[in-house]
């Protein structure tokens, strides 16, 4: 089937530790996004990626970092730097000049 | 600032009863907007957007949407609401050729739509 794959649904970090998000695209898209989701804030942006080996910085890109080697990959890296991390992240992908953004189904990341 | 509001946190209606969930924006130029629904523990699923011509946009699951410039809104509607439409919704809007991320999008904080039956 075609879509966006996030893995793992859940995931546990302790202080200090780093942990990576996995986002694999079939569609065939272009650009790659990745969102977090906070209880009554909206969804706000991490990071993007348009094309292969570019990846431009978003709205609360701190203590986050990412890597576009393949189309169809956009992995996040969730360091120790970023101090509130709990949330629900969501990965997204779109075609470079098409208009609407798909998402996946989302990764929910614990500090524990 | 470029902003995206959604002015309702929860929407109750009865089962049968028309809905809307009420959307407002405050973008320079001519913005795209969009609706998404969410379900527990999922990620968004798109519903609709409007990016011109005709100023009522149809979309998934019987969902509508108007345009209206003059009031910069984006109202999402339905003419008879379902127990499963209870979702949250999310209203959002491209900016127009924001830094070359010309897919960038600003998303409203999110309305809990609850059907009774």
């Amino acid at each position: 089937d075609g879509g966006i794959t996030q893995s793992p649904k859940y995931l546990f970090r302790k202080e200090g530790q780093n942990v990576t998000l996995s986002c694999e695209q079939n569609l065939n898209h272009d650009a790659m996004y990745w969102y977090r989701q906070d209880p009554g804030q909206g969804l706000r942006l991490i990071y993007y990626s348009q094309i292969v080996n570019d990846f431009q910085k978003g709205d609360i890109a701190e203590g986050y970092s990412v890597s576009r080697e393949k189309k169809e990959s956009f992995p996040l890296t969730v360091t120790s730097a970023q101090k509130n991390p709990t949330a629900f992240y969501l990965c997204a992908s779109s075609l470079a000049e098409g208009n609407t953004i798909y998402f996946g189904e989302g990764s929910w990341l614990t500090v524990v | 600032a470029q902003s995206v509001a959604q002015p309702e946190d929860q929407v109750n209606v009865a089962e049968g009863n028309p809905l809307t969930v009420k959307c407002t924006y405050s973008v320079s130029g001519n913005p795209y907007l969009f609706w998404y629904v969410q379900y527990p523990n999922r990620g968004l699923q798109f519903l609709l957007k409007y990016i011109t011509g005709d100023n009522l946009v149809k979309g998934s699951y019987g969902f509508e949407a108007e345009f209206n410039k003059s009031q910069t809104s984006f109202h999402l509607k339905k003419p008879s609401a379902l127990v499963s439409d209870s979702a949250l919704y999310f209203c959002a809007v491209r900016l127009p050729f924001y830094g070359g991320a010309t897919n960038k999008l600003i998303f409203g904080t999110g309305t809990l739509l609850a059907v009774q039956p």
